[in-house]
């Protein structure tokens, strides 16, 4: 099927420090999405975005906290700078539609904050 | 307020028996999509069934199939001729048609299968 791929796949950084995820998504997709995951856990939602914005974000979604999708290249979740808290796994997403078919998942960026 | 919740943290079965998994949301939308999810001991995440809120018969693919009860908000995965492979953790999912959600998926904490040979 249809495969999101995400860069790295395992990030250890110091807190303070900058992080990048980066996020292929499915090709003709036009929506996307940021999901975190704290270790054994259910999945949550950080953000939306579509036509080069920001459509909704929750409360985990922190102003540390951005993404962008740079001349549709790479969709990225930047964070800058990293907190304890901020160790999880974040697993990218797309689709198609808002309301239509179902999300396809890439395989997470752990990203480990010492 | 939980939107969607999963109350079995682990279930057990025998290879080749039939494995049912609950789950129960709520919303306030008219319409709405379920869906399944597992994710493998290796974190992959894989779409396996959706049910749309419109659709009164119960969505069936190879050998998962839903128990959708809306008057009850109950949408449970039934697993037939459960095999090892379906070990993995199965999570439960509600997207709101309403106009503010785009698309957010609201999770359950997920139920853990162990597949006995």
């Amino acid at each position: 099927g249809p495969k999101v791929l995400q860069i790295p796949s395992h990030q250890i950084i110091d807190m303070g420090q900058m992080v990048t995820l980066n996020c292929d998504p499915v090709s003709n997709h036009l929506y996307f999405y940021w999901y975190k995951q704290i270790l054994g856990q259910q999945m949550e939602f950080l953000v939306n975005f579509y036509n080069g914005k920001v459509m909704e974000k929750s409360k985990l979604f922190k102003d540390q906290f951005s993404v962008e999708r740079p001349d549709g290249s790479y969709f990225t979740l930047k964070i800058q700078p990293t907190a304890l808290e901020d160790s999880a796994v974040y697993f990218c997403a797309s689709s198609w539609g808002a309301n239509t078919g179902q999300l396809y998942f890439g395989e997470g960026s752990k990203l480990t904050v010492l | 307020a939980q939107k969607v919740t999963q109350t079995q943290t682990s279930i057990s079965v025998m290879e080749k028996t039939t494995v049912t998994m609950d789950c129960v949301y709520e919303t306030q939308d008219s319409s709405y999509f379920l869906f399944w999810y597992k994710q493998t001991a290796s974190g992959e995440i894989v779409f396996l069934i959706r049910q749309d809120s419109y659709k009164k018969e119960n969505a069936t693919v190879g050998h998962y199939s839903l128990n959708f009860q809306k008057p009850k908000s109950s949408i449970g995965l039934i697993i037939t001729a459960t095999q090892i492979e379906d070990s993995a953790v199965y999570f439960c999912a509600m997207r709101e048609e309403g106009g503010s959600a785009l698309g957010r998926l609201h999770f359950g904490a997920g139920t853990q299968l162990i597949v006995i040979p």
